[in-house]
């Protein structure tokens, strides 16, 4: 049980386009999930806190209108990364909380951005 | 959250037991002790969690100082693949549920 997974697993994009990544909860509902980024050889980064029904919050210096987050159901969050370039490539993680449950979050298995 | 700090890297033999430090000196009273390891390109997978007791689950072992300020992750046999970065985190329940990953161990387990 506790499955989140990602889709796509990786994505290659021209610069200038948008890409939509996938995060869902498979086997639980999940009123919060978050979003993370990873550089290569860096560590996680929190970007932001997605939560069904409202509107998403952001941490200190990720651009909102940047990165798109959509909660629209107690299984899928979506994470769109506008106008996408070459400095955006990176791991995008998700995780997902039980709703009601203990604290641990679930993540998924990651997706790869390359903006040529 | 407490900010926690862990050596960057470890070597460990397979089979022997592999033990992870982690410095939480400014932890409060309600903050737990999460631990999570990421096999290259992976997504973190959840080890094990703990508030003062020491835990033990069939992965691993938490133990915890009396005055919560650091803990040790042990993985009593250690195999190849153990070899991942390993992150321990302290979380608080009030700040939203979020985690902040520090800059984790590279734990490499050699044959």
């Amino acid at each position: 049980g506790a499955v989140v997974s990602q889709h796509p697993s990786w994505v290659i994009c021209k610069s200038g386009t948008s890409v939509k990544i996938e995060c869902r909860s498979l086997d639980f509902q999940a009123t919060t999930m978050f979003w993370y980024r990873q550089f290569p050889k860096q560590s996680l980064m929190l970007m932001a806190t997605s939560n069904e029904g409202s509107k998403a919050t952001y941490e200190q210096g990720v651009e909102k209108d940047k990165f798109l987050i959509n909660h629209a159901s107690l299984t899928l969050s979506t994470l769109t990364v506008t106008s996408a370039h070459p400095e955006d490539s990176s791991f995008y993680i998700c995780s997902a909380r039980e709703t009601g449950s203990s604290n641990e979050q679930f993540f998924g298995p990651g997706t790869r951005l390359t903006v040529l | 959250d407490a900010k926690t700090t862990q050596p960057p890297s470890m070597d460990c033999a397979e089979g022997r037991a592999a033990n992870l430090p982690c410095n939480h000196s400014t932890i409060s009273g309600n903050e737990y002790v999460y631990w999570y390891r990421q096999i290259h390109s992976q997504g973190p997978q959840y080890i094990i969690h703990g508030l003062k007791n020491n835990e033990t689950n069939e992965m691993a072992s938490l133990i915890i100082t009396e005055d919560r300020k650091s803990s040790t992750l042990i993985l009593p046999h250690a195999t190849l693949r153990d070899t991942a970065v390993y992150y321990c985190i302290a979380f608080a329940k009030y700040n939203f549920n979020k985690f902040y990953f520090g800059s984790g161990t590279k734990l490499n387990v050699k044959p």
